[in-house]
């Protein structure tokens, strides 16, 4: 697609439920990055994926929370056992690896959750 | 680990400048980025710095220092739709720790 494409825009849900947020990149983008944003805060690093690297991690709150690459296509963030304390908008970044256009990431409209 | 710090807010009238400040601490270092972020958006890419000086683009200018580990955006002529969220983010340095992280983000608010 011409843009980052995310699914769905919003989603409630009750506390306790699973749910599962898809990002659909720039097609040929090797870099796909997963941020949080809680209303009127900065943006909160999650997980990053770079071809076929090993994904970094280490912005994951909890072992609640995971994501998936399928190779340099869709990935799903994935919540379990949502708390109230999750609800944020989730924001998908992806970036091609190479020349100039690398330092540019292009962000999906996000997905607004909504913990009950 | 990285550590990015800006002011939350600020305040600027229509026509003047303004200049947003952004202080990082990294283990290494391999770029700095502005994004603009209106209200209910998503983030766009405003601009990148990896080498020491002033990048202009139109309006918008961004300086990085890597020394002293200190940017600043600059917006001149100001317009209302400059009212929004200025992001600072830090790229990594090394296959293990090139990821973007942000900064809280500075909110602009633009006085008629």
């Amino acid at each position: 697609g011409a843009g980052v494409s995310q699914s769905p825009s919003n989603k409630v849900t009750e506390k306790g439920k699973d749910v599962e947020l898809r990002c659909d990149p720039i097609s040929g983008h090797t870099a796909l990055y997963w941020y949080r944003q809680r209303l009127g805060q900065g943006l909160e690093f999650l997980i990053y994926f770079q071809g076929n690297s090993a994904p970094d991690k280490s912005g994951l709150p909890s072992d609640r929370f995971s994501a998936e690459r399928t190779g340099e296509s869709v990935s799903t963030l994935t919540i379990q056992r949502t708390q109230q304390e999750d609800s944020a908008v989730y924001l998908c970044a992806s970036s091609s690896a190479e020349g100039a256009a690398k330092n540019i990431q292009y962000f999906g409209a996000g997905t607004r959750l909504s913990v009950l | 680990g990285q550590n990015i710090d800006q002011p939350t807010e600020m305040t600027a009238t229509e026509g003047a400048i303004v200049q947003i400040n952004c202080t990082y601490q990294t283990s290494g270092f391999n770029g700095l980025f502005w994004y603009q972020q209106h209200a209910g958006e998503a983030p766009t890419f405003l601009s990148y710095n990896v080498l020491d000086g002033l990048e202009e683009k139109g309006r918008f200018s961004s300086f990085l220092s890597r020394s002293k580990g200190y940017s600043y955006l600059l917006l001149k002529e100001l317009q209302m739709k400059d009212s929004a969220s200025y992001l600072c983010a830090v790229r990594g340095l090394g296959n293990r720790d090139d990821k973007i992280i942000f900064g809280k983000g500075t909110r602009l608010h633009i006085l008629p």
